[in-house]
């Protein structure tokens, strides 16, 4: 059983263009999560999206950023116009329905906006 | 809503020394506690997880933690460290109502010295 799988790994974009970050959870969980390590910092929440679903955005920036998670396929995180603020590492999680108690991690994306 | 304290940014310890890495969280509301570990540039795995019962919890890799309600407190501890534990370690909450979003401390930086 993959565990969540992320990619790219790193992502490098000039100020200005647009990032797409994308996660695959583990195979039977229908929830996701995306959360935003900036350096020296935690992880910060930012959505949680259940299939075709947005059940939390209250981490998410007003501007620019959206997230989705399709009926088929992966969940995409999407930051439109990068600036310099946007490099971090950007981290995905993925759990069965939210009577489960755990959430298992991607390795992350690190995006590093030039 | 919840928040996460850990006061200890690094931890220095010589190898085959205890360590305890201090937490502590405030919320209005019952709360799942957990402990990650971060290797470089890689995913967050799970330590060990309170959801209920027993105080003391034990965790993957010889960690154990033990919850302090009347302290508010969920301290992490081992008895002799490895050169290999050397990572940052994240102590984070959630809401008891089901797995919904994890609340992160700011980590502690383990580094474990021959």
């Amino acid at each position: 059983n993959a565990g969540v799988m992320q990619n790219p790994r790193h992502l490098v974009r000039r100020r200005g263009q647009e990032a797409r970050l994308r996660c695959s959870p583990m195979k039977g969980h229908s929830h996701v999560y995306w959360y935003r390590q900036l350096p020296e910092e935690g992880l910060k929440f930012m959505v949680y999206l259940q299939k075709e679903n947005i059940i939390d955005e209250s981490g998410m920036p007003k501007e620019r950023f959206s997230a989705e998670f399709p009926k088929e396929g992966p969940s995409i995180l999407r930051i439109q116009q990068v600036v310099r603020g946007d490099s971090a590492a950007y981290f995905c999680a993925s759990s069965p329905p939210p009577s489960n108690t755990e959430a298992f991690f991607g390795q992350g994306t690190r995006l590093t906006v030039v | 809503a919840q928040s996460v304290t850990q006061l200890d940014s690094q931890v220095p310890v010589f190898e085959e020394a205890p360590v305890e890495l201090r937490c502590n969280y405030s919320s209005s509301v019952s709360v799942y506690l957990f402990w990650y570990v971060q290797y470089p540039n890689q995913g967050l795995q799970l330590l060990l997880k309170y959801l209920s019962g027993s105080t003391l919890v034990k965790g993957i890799n010889g960690f154990e933690a033990e919850f302090n309600k009347s302290q508010t407190s969920f301290h992490l501890r081992k008895p002799s460290v490895h050169i290999s534990d050397t990572a940052e370690y994240f102590c984070a909450v959630s809401e008891n109502t089901g797995f919904q979003k994890l609340v992160f401390g700011t980590g502690t930086r383990l580094l474990v010295s021959p």
